[in-house]
Order: C-alpha cells, then sequence, then structure tokens
C-alpha cells in the first residue's frame, strides 16, 4: 500500500513553544489529508480536514488558531501546534488519500510531550 | 447522527481461542466499512476493508469481517488467536462522497501466552 510518513516520531518542548509536525506522502499524491489526535485509552479524534491549495477544515472545538495546518503541496501537510501546553501533550497521527475514494494511508505518528 | 459503536472496550483470550469483535453503525447512505489494527508501539495499518461485493471479506493474518447490513453490523473474527494479536483494534466507516472516517472507540485486545 500507499506509504504515508511524519516527523518527527517523538518531540519534547517547553510551554509556549510552537511544533511543527509534516506529514508526507512518500509514493502518491495526496489530495487530501486528515489530521487526527489520539488521547490515552480513547480513540481517534478527527482535529481537521486539508486539501491542497486550500484552508483546513477544522472540527467543532478544535482551535485553528492554536493547531495551524498547511497542505502546500500535494505530499506535504504541516500542523504547528503553537504556545504548546502540557495538555496540548498526545498522539498526533496524520493520514492521506489520493483520490476521491474510500481508503486513507496512516503515517505513524508523533508523539508530542509539553514540559 | 452518524456513529460507530464497539461493544468491547476490553478482550483478554487465551491463545488458540476464537475471536469476534462487535461493530455496529449508523450511517446514511452507502458505507465503507474498516478494521485497522494498532500493535503496541506502531502506528495504524489496514486490516481489511469493504466497499462493495461479497460482505465476507478477508484481511491480512487470518483476520475476517462480514458485513451484514440489515444488522449495520461489520464484526471482526478470527478462528485462533495468537499471542501475537495482542493490539487495539478500531473499527471505522465511510461513505462513498465523504471520505472522512468515523472511528469506533475502539477494543484492547489481550492474548495471554
Amino acid at each position: 500500500g500507499a506509504v504515508v510518513s511524519q516527523h518527527p516520531s517523538r518531540v519534547i518542548c517547553k510551554s509556549g513553544t510552537s511544533v511543527k509536525i509534516e506529514c508526507r506522502s512518500l509514493d502518491f499524491q495526496a489530495t487530501t489529508m486528515f489530521w487526527y489526535r489520539q488521547f490515552p485509552k480513547q480513540s481517534l479524534m478527527l482535529m481537521a480536514t486539508s486539501n491542497e491549495g486550500s484552508k483546513a477544515t477544522y472540527e467543532q472545538g478544535v482551535e485553528k488558531d492554536k493547531f495551524l495546518i498547511n497542505h502546500a503541496s500535494l505530499t506535504l501537510s504541516t500542523l504547528t501546534v503553537t504556545s504548546a501546553h502540557p495538555e496540548d501533550s498526545s498522539f498526533y497521527i496524520c493520514s492521506a488519500t489520493g483520490r476521491p475514494n474510500n481508503e486513507q494511508f496512516f503515517g505513524p505518528g508523533t508523539r508530542l510531550t509539553v514540559l | 447522527a452518524q456513529s460507530v459503536s464497539q461493544h468491547n472496550h476490553h478482550v483478554i483470550l487465551s491463545e488458540a481461542a476464537s475471536l469476534e469483535l462487535g461493530c455496529n453503525y449508523s450511517y446514511g447512505g452507502t458505507v465503507n466499512l474498516f478494521w485497522y489494527v494498532q500493535y503496541p508501539g506502531q502506528h495504524l495499518q489496514l486490516l481489511l476493508k469493504y466497499f462493495s461485493g461479497d460482505p465476507l471479506v478477508k484481511g491480512i493474518k487470518g483476520f475476517e469481517a462480514e458485513f451484514i447490513k440489515s444488522k449495520f453490523s461489520f464484526n471482526l473474527r478470527k478462528p485462533s488467536v495468537q499471542w501475537s494479536d495482542t493490539a487495539e483494534y478500531f473499527c471505522a466507516v465511510n461513505g462513498d462522497s465523504n471520505y472522512q472516517l468515523i472511528w469506533g472507540a475502539g477494543t484492547k485486545l489481550i492474548i495471554k501466552p
């Protein structure tokens, strides 16, 4: 299947700093990328949907000014957690789909720890 | 409202036992159904999927699932589990016109050696 990578896999930062997470589709063009957050002992929560070249669509309750998403090319989407706080510590997962179809390919996730 | 319900949050089985994880969904229109697995310390992987055709789908590692439209169900099965099947299993659904996934809460499966 198609491959999606995320970088970094782990990041530790101080409270108040910003962190950028990259999501890349390595062997296909991703017209749509999704960003999820996974809380301990809970299911994935969709944060936002981003389509290449347009603004991301955020789910209710997700602060768009705090979680900046840029989908500048067909192979790259970035999530920037601005002014991170300890409660932002979580596992962030991206996925990508290359067609208006049904299957999403998932990245390995990024573990963010905010001290 | 669109939703996916997984019946059990935790399942503990012994090796060689048979497995069935329940998944029921509420979704308008034509559905596509998925089971994903997340092994400890690893990322999500697709176990199997149903788009159309034969409602009994076979996936990787001996897993299968049956789509029963009348029951809005897509239960995951494996006749004989192994210790290496210890993982978290997620059921998800989307539609032909909206490929955003709706997720179940997940089922943590622990296989005792």
